[in-house]
Order: structure tokens, then sequence, then C-alpha cells
């Protein structure tokens, strides 16, 4: 039968440190890629995208990285802080359409 | 800084019942959306609705749902006849513009059905 719950990958880090998350995709024909964040108790909440012709964009703290060859995104975090402990989903997005397709999600867990 | 609203926080129904899940979008956005989280699951795409008819569906959304715009800022789900397998958190979204991938998520309905 159906699991009632699947066990999210789990990053740990250290205040301060860099966080990289990491999402494999499959659908090569998805025009935008997009990170989500998900606080407990809360619905996602967009952090960045990234379009399929590119391979590299940064934001505020954040870069996600694209490769298109291995079909893998990257969620860079610089100086992670005790606020960014969520679960980041990556998504993706054809573009025309409103549909988003998600991921299973990565458990970023800040120590102090 | 606007935000989508979604009413109730949480909805207990037994099976076989209909339920109506409320959400209001940001008063500005176009595009509106449903989608379902099963606890520790990712989330998952329902529908898209666009000048008030379903632009897109997923094979979840079977005849048992609809969605409504009754009024200028409502959205709603219903849920026609529940099964125990809808039990999940269920949010609503919206957008400014069609492809938008910068979606606002409401806080979530947990709909519990026993």
């Amino acid at each position: 039968g159906e699991s009632v719950g699947l066990h999210l990958p789990t990053l740990s880090v250290q205040e301060g440190d860099n966080s990289i998350i990491n999402c494999a995709y499959s659908n090569s024909a998805s025009d935008y890629f997009i990170w989500y964040k998900q606080e407990s108790g809360k619905g996602p909440q967009f952090i960045i995208d990234i379009r399929s012709n590119m391979d590299k964009r940064q934001g505020q703290r954040v870069t996600v990285l694209l490769n298109k060859t291995v079909k893998h995104l990257s969620l860079q975090i610089a100086a992670t802080q005790p606020g960014d402990s969520a679960v980041y989903f990556c998504a993706e997005n054809m573009g025309g359409g409103n549909k988003l397709t998600f991921g299973t999600g990565t458990q970023l867990k800040v120590e102090l | 800084e606007p935000e989508v609203t979604q009413t109730p926080s949480h909805q207990v129904t037994q099976m076989g019942q209909e339920v109506i899940l409320r959400c209001v979008p940001i008063s500005n956005h176009l595009y509106f959306y449903w989608y379902r989280q099963i606890l520790g699951q990712k989330v998952e795409f329902l529908v898209s609705f666009y000048n008030n008819e379903i632009s897109e569906k997923s094979e979840i959304f079977d005849d048992q749902f609809s969605v409504e715009r009754p009024d200028g800022s409502n959205f709603t789900l219903k849920i026609r006849s529940t099964k125990l397998e809808d039990s999940a958190m269920y949010f609503c979204a919206s957008s400014e513009e069609v492809g938008a991938h910068e979606q606002y998520f409401g806080p979530g309905t947990r709909l519990t059905v026993t």
C-alpha cells in the first residue's frame, strides 16, 4: 500500500555556512525551473527561478544552477541563517501553461 | 504585503460528505490554482482557473472535484463525496499572469476525512 509519508532527504548545516540543495528533473521540455521554500505549517513560497536557456541565476543570498546535460538543478544559499530552515522544493513549469510540477523536497536544518 | 488567505485552516469531515474549501486570492491576480499535499509528500497540482473557466487540470481532479469563483474575491474547491484518500493539505495559489511560476500560495486547509 501507499506509505503514509516519505522520509525527506535532510541537509544539516552550521549557521553561516553555505548550503547546496540538489534536484534532479525529468522533463527536458520544461521552460522554467523554480525553487520554492516551505516552512512548517505554511504554503510554499517562491524563492528564485531560472529559464531553461540559462545555466546560472543569482538572487539575494541565493544562486540557482542548471545543468541540462545531466538534468540537474541546484540551489545555493550563502551564509545560511536559522530562518532558512525549511523544506525546499524544486519545481518545473512548461512555458505557456500554469501547472507547477514539484519535486520531492529536501529538509534544510540550520544548526546554531 | 498582499497574501492569499484560506478558510478553514482545518476541516474534519466524514467519508461521503461534501466539503467546500475557500480561498481569497490576491486581488489583482487573474490566475488561480489548487494544489494538494498528502502528509510528507510532494505538492501536487490539481487545477488552474482563469477567466471563469478551468484552464488545466490533473488526473487527480476527477468528477468529484469542482472549482468556482462565486464572486469577485472568493475561489472555492468543492469535493462532492469525500474519500479517506482525500485527506491532505489543500493549497490555493494565485498569480498575475499566464505561465507565471511565481505563484503565491495560501497557508493551506488541512482536510481530514474519517
